[in-house]
């Protein structure tokens, strides 16, 4: 079955240390995205990829980065600079060359916390 | 700036009670609508979505919501709730010009009493 894989569910990031959170899909599509997710604030939009070698900042790029190296990995990591990382981290795909009104799924998130 | 509102953070409704869940959104022109679900620990789940035509449109799960553009609403609804609607539902809205990303509402706890 085509889907979207974040592994791994949960991760712990030491005070100073850069982690790495996976987001794999096998559905072929385009476009993917990275959300955090905090209590009662919604998601939002940290990084997103229109197409491979390109992506562009989101609302909160802020202490983040990522990759596009193959159409079906965005890998985002979390860098020391981001001073506040704990958070549910949601990865999204969508296909945009069917017209900018496409869904975007979701894999089941990451959990990561501060030791 | 475009953004979502869904006014009620937390929402009880009875077993097999009715549901409303409102969604408004502040943006100029007809926006691409959508509602999701999640489950506590899980990704979301698509429920629906609206492009054009038919405002009253049909969901999973048997959810509909209705595109009211004079009010700028979209909101989510069920005749009848089963336990195990009990979930967030978030309400996500994009727009042409913004390419294919969506603004997502800060979503609405739903709680079912038995």
């Amino acid at each position: 079955d085509g889907g979207i894989t974040q592994s791994p569910k949960y991760l712990f990031r030491k005070e100073g240390q850069n982690v790495t959170l996976s987001c794999e899909q096998n559905l072929n599509h385009d476009a993917m995205y990275w959300y955090r997710q905090d209590p009662g604030q919604g998601l939002r939009l940290i990084y997103y990829s229109q197409i491979v070698n390109d992506f562009q900042k989101g609302d909160i790029a802020e202490g983040y980065s990522v990759s596009r190296e193959k159409k079906e990995s965005f890998p985002l990591t979390v860098t020391s600079a981001q001073k506040n990382p704990t958070a549910f981290y949601l990865c999204a795909s969508s296909n945009p060359g069917r017209g900018s009104n496409q869904p975007q799924h979701f894999g089941d998130g990451t959990r990561l916390s501060i030791l | 700036a475009q953004s979502v509102t869904q006014p009620d953070i937390h929402i009880t409704v009875s077993e097999g009670a009715s549901l409303e869940l409102r969604c408004n959104y502040s943006y100029g022109a007809t926006p691409y609508l959508f509602w999701y679900v999640q489950s506590p620990g899980q990704g979301l789940q698509l429920l629906l979505k609206y492009f054009s035509g038919d405002t009253l449109v049909q969901g999973i799960k048997g959810f509909e919501a209705e595109f009211k553009r004079s009010q700028s609403s979209f909101n989510l609804r069920k005749p009848s709730v089963h336990w195990s609607d009990a979930a967030e539902y978030f309400c996500a809205v994009g727009f042409m010009e913004y390419g294919n990303k969506l603004v997502f509402g800060a979503g609405t706890i739903l709680r079912v009493k038995s």
